[in-house]
């Protein structure tokens, strides 16, 4: 079956690095996703990474993708405040899988950054 | 461009009363979901439908219906509803065709207390 697994929490100072890990078990995934929710708002796309590559950057954002392991993580460089918000990864399972047009979710970490 | 437009924002139910959450995109999209987020649970998916005139059931489907009326529009019914399903439901909707999927879109949510 589909599982996604996320530590629920993380705390750290303006300015230092965040890294939010995540785990996953649906090999075949074509696209890995992180999606960013902040307080009352719905989820935005944060970034994604097709499961052929090692790693992916995007201004401040670094993705891994660790496909022997199944493990993904998402570095926020130079953190600020303006990024506490909750963080989901997610997986879509390509098709031809049982579970063909399914995105599934994380449970979320949540990113506390302090002043 | 509105996106992924959820009514309404917020509901207050009696136990045992009955209502229709609506969605609507406008992207043209194949793919809509229903998810439903709790505290510390991340999001669990409902129903989905991988195009117009199908639906399957996800994670929770117990206590739901949908139905996909058109490509545009996928609504979520409660028949009765009971304390357990008071949640955040978010609606989302992507593009499912030549083999892969894209990014998910989120509406901003219906936040439905029942009491």
């Amino acid at each position: 079956g589909e599982d996604v697994e996320q530590s629920l929490f993380l705390s750290v100072r303006e300015g230092d690095s965040s890294v939010i890990n995540c785990t996953y078990t649906d090999s075949s995934s074509t696209y890995l996703y992180w999606y960013k929710q902040e307080p009352g708002a719905g989820l935005q796309l944060l970034t994604y990474i097709f499961s052929n590559m090692d790693m992916k950057q995007d201004q401040r954002l670094t993705v891994l993708l660790n496909k022997k392991d199944k493990h993904l993580s998402l570095r926020i460089a130079d953190t600020q405040t303006g990024d506490s918000a909750i963080y989901f990864c997610a997986e879509i399972p390509p098709v031809g899988s049982s579970n063909t047009g399914k995105l599934i979710f994380g449970q979320g970490t949540t990113l506390q950054v302090k002043p | 461009n509105a996106g992924v437009t959820q009514t309404p924002k917020f509901q207050v139910l009696k136990t045992g009363q009955s209502m229709t959450l609506q969605c609507a995109q406008d992207m043209n999209h194949n793919s809509m979901y229903w998810y439903r987020q709790d505290p510390g649970m991340g999001l669990r998916l409902i129903y989905y439908s991988a195009s117009e005139g199908t639906t399957d059931k996800g994670e929770v489907p117990n206590g739901y219906n949908v139905s996909r009326l058109n490509k545009r529009e996928f609504s979520l019914r409660l028949e009765s509803a009971a304390p357990s399903q008071t949640s955040v439901y978010f609606c989302a909707s992507s593009e499912f065709s030549g083999g892969m999927n894209t990014e998910a879109f989120f509406g901003q949510g219906t936040r439905l207390t029942v009491v």
